[in-house]
C-alpha cells in the first residue's frame, strides 16, 4: 500500500484547459517532490519543497504551477500545457532530515495533452 | 556534479536463476547514500534496498542484495531465486547525505524480464 496517494491517476486534457495534480501524504514527512517521467527514462525532478517552502525549481517552464498548501499536500497546476508535457508525474517525500535518505513515492499521475 | 551508470538497458533471467544488475557512479563526496529503486509496470517506484556509504557491510534485504565498492565507485544489485514478479524495470539512485535539497540522481534504469 503506498502511503503517498496522488489524484487523478489518469488525466487527459486539452492544450487549452486548466488542470490540477494532487498529493497527500501522512508519514510526517516535511519535503515534498514533483517529478517526470517519459516512457522508459529516469525520473527527473521538477520541484523540492521543504517545510512548504519551494526549494528547488528545475527550470520548469511556468506553465507548470506547484503549491504546497501545508505540509501534508502538495499541488501542481497545470495551464496552457504542450502534447510534448504528456508523461507520468510522481510526487514523492521524504524526512527532511538525514535518517534515511530515501523518497516515497506514490503510484503517479499519468497525464496526455491532446 | 554526480552522475550514475547503469550500462546494461535491458537484462534476462530465468525464474529461480540469479541475477545480477551494475550500477557505477561518479562523486566527490565522502557521505552519500545509494539505492535501488523498482518500477513495476504498476509505475509506482518502491525501494528495494538502500546502502549507506559509510557502512562497508553490504545491505541485504531476503532474496536481494548489493556488492558496494566504495572505492570503485560501483553498486550492483544481485537478485536471488528469482520470480516472476521481480520483472520491472530497475533503477539506481545516488543521494548526497544531508536534507530535502539533495537531489536522489537516477539511472537510466535497468528493464529486467523474468522468463518462466
Amino acid at each position: 500500500d503506498t502511503e503517498v496517494t496522488q489524484t487523478p491517476k489518469h488525466l487527459v486534457m486539452g492544450m487549452t484547459n486548466k488542470k490540477s495534480l494532487k498529493c497527500e501524504q501522512h508519514m510526517g514527512h516535511r519535503a515534498m517532490y514533483w517529478y517526470k517521467q517519459k516512457a522508459k527514462k529516469p525520473p527527473e525532478l521538477m520541484f523540492v519543497y521543504s517545510y512548504e517552502k519551494l526549494s528547488i525549481n528545475e527550470s520548469v517552464p511556468s506553465r507548470f504551477s506547484p503549491e504546497c498548501p501545508n505540509s501534508s499536500l502538495l499541488n501542481l497546476h497545470l495551464h496552457a500545457l504542450q502534447p510534448e508535457d504528456s508523461a507520468l508525474y510522481l510526487c514523492a517525500s521524504s524526512p527532511s532530515d538525514r535518517a534515511t535518505g530515501e523518497l516515497f513515492f506514490g503510484e503517479g499521475s499519468r497525464l496526455t495533452v491532446l | 556534479a554526480q552522475t550514475v551508470t547503469q550500462s546494461q538497458p535491458e537484462m534476462s533471467v530465468q525464474e529461480a536463476e540469479t541475477v545480477t544488475l551494475s550500477c557505477t557512479y561518479d562523486t566527490s563526496e565522502s557521505d552519500y547514500y545509494l539505492f535501488w529503486y523498482k518500477q513495476p509496470p504498476s509505475r509506482q517506484m518502491i525501494l528495494v534496498i538502500r546502502q549507506e556509504a559509510y557502512k562497508q557491510q553490504n545491505a541485504t534485504e531476503n532474496r536481494f542484495s548489493v556488492n558496494f565498492q566504495k572505492a570503485a565507485k560501483s553498486f550492483s544489485l544481485k537478485i536471488s531465486d528469482s520470480q516472476l514478479g521481480d520483472a520491472a524495470m530497475y533503477f539506481c539512485a545516488y543521494r548526497d547525505y544531508g536534507g530535502a535539497t539533495n537531489k536522489l540522481i537516477f539511472g537510466t534504469g535497468t528493464l529486467l524480464a523474468v522468463q518462466p
